[in-house]
């Protein structure tokens, strides 16, 4: 069966700093995706990135990217210069055909 | 992209009723999914919703407890059904678009159920 395993529960990050969130998971499919999302006190699940598992190249959206090794089926999220408002729960999650499944989330603070 | 509209964003209940929750797209989508999110925990899927067939459902959760209704393309319902205060939750609906540029997911704004 596939998972989705956060290990870190809370990080913190000095303002304009980086930090990484791990993720790895388990499956046995070929074709998968996999996605962070940013979720903060309103509830709103915000899609931070993407990953296809066919691509080998890392997925990048700004200040946000992503360490993708699918051999060893981690999928870490590295923050730059991290803002104030990159502070919110973190979901990493994996999609098939067949399935939808997140991580346990990490909660991540932001230091002023 | 897709916007979608889920209402409503919060109820307060009694044990032993139901409540229908609302998803609404502005796009025709083949597949709508129901999630819950116990207070501090992940996401869990409930169940897919097909257009035109019955939901399926994943271990752990079943139709008599949470009826799914998808009358069209662009709109869902998800009841809870005789509730107890283990039922308080955010119930979440969400969409997905896979095209050549590869699949996102769409969520809604979440209904934030809290049972008496």
């Amino acid at each position: 069966a596939q998972t989705v395993t956060q290990s870190q529960p809370e990080m913190s990050v000095q303002e304009a700093e980086t930090v990484t969130l791990s993720c790895t998971y388990d499956t046995s499919e070929s074709d998968y995706y996999l996605f962070w999302y940013k979720q903060p006190p309103s509830r709103q699940m915000i899609l931070v990135i993407r990953q296809e598992a066919y691509k080998q190249q890392n997925a990048t959206e700004n200040r946000f990217s992503v360490n993708f090794q699918k051999a060893a089926k981690s999928f870490s999220l590295k923050i730059s210069d991290s803002q104030l408002g990159d502070a919110a729960m973190y979901f990493c999650a994996y999609r098939s055909y067949s399935k939808i499944i997140f991580g346990k989330g990490t909660r991540l603070h932001i230091l002023p | 992209s897709a916007v979608i509209s889920q209402k409503p964003s919060r109820d307060i209940c009694q044990r032993g009723t139901s409540l229908t929750i609302q998803c609404q797209v502005d796009s025709q989508v083949t597949m709508m999914f129901w999630y819950r999110q116990q207070p501090g925990q992940s996401l869990t899927l409930i169940a897919t919703a097909n257009q035109g067939s019955e939901a399926t459902y994943e271990s752990g959760f079943v139709i008599d407890k949470f009826p799914i209704s998808r009358p069209n393309l662009t709109f869902s319902t998800l009841t809870v059904s005789n509730m107890s205060p283990e039922d308080s939750s955010i119930y979440l609906c969400s969409v997905g678009f896979r095209n050549t540029l590869g699949e996102k997911l769409f969520f809604g704004s979440g209904t934030q159920l809290s049972v008496l």
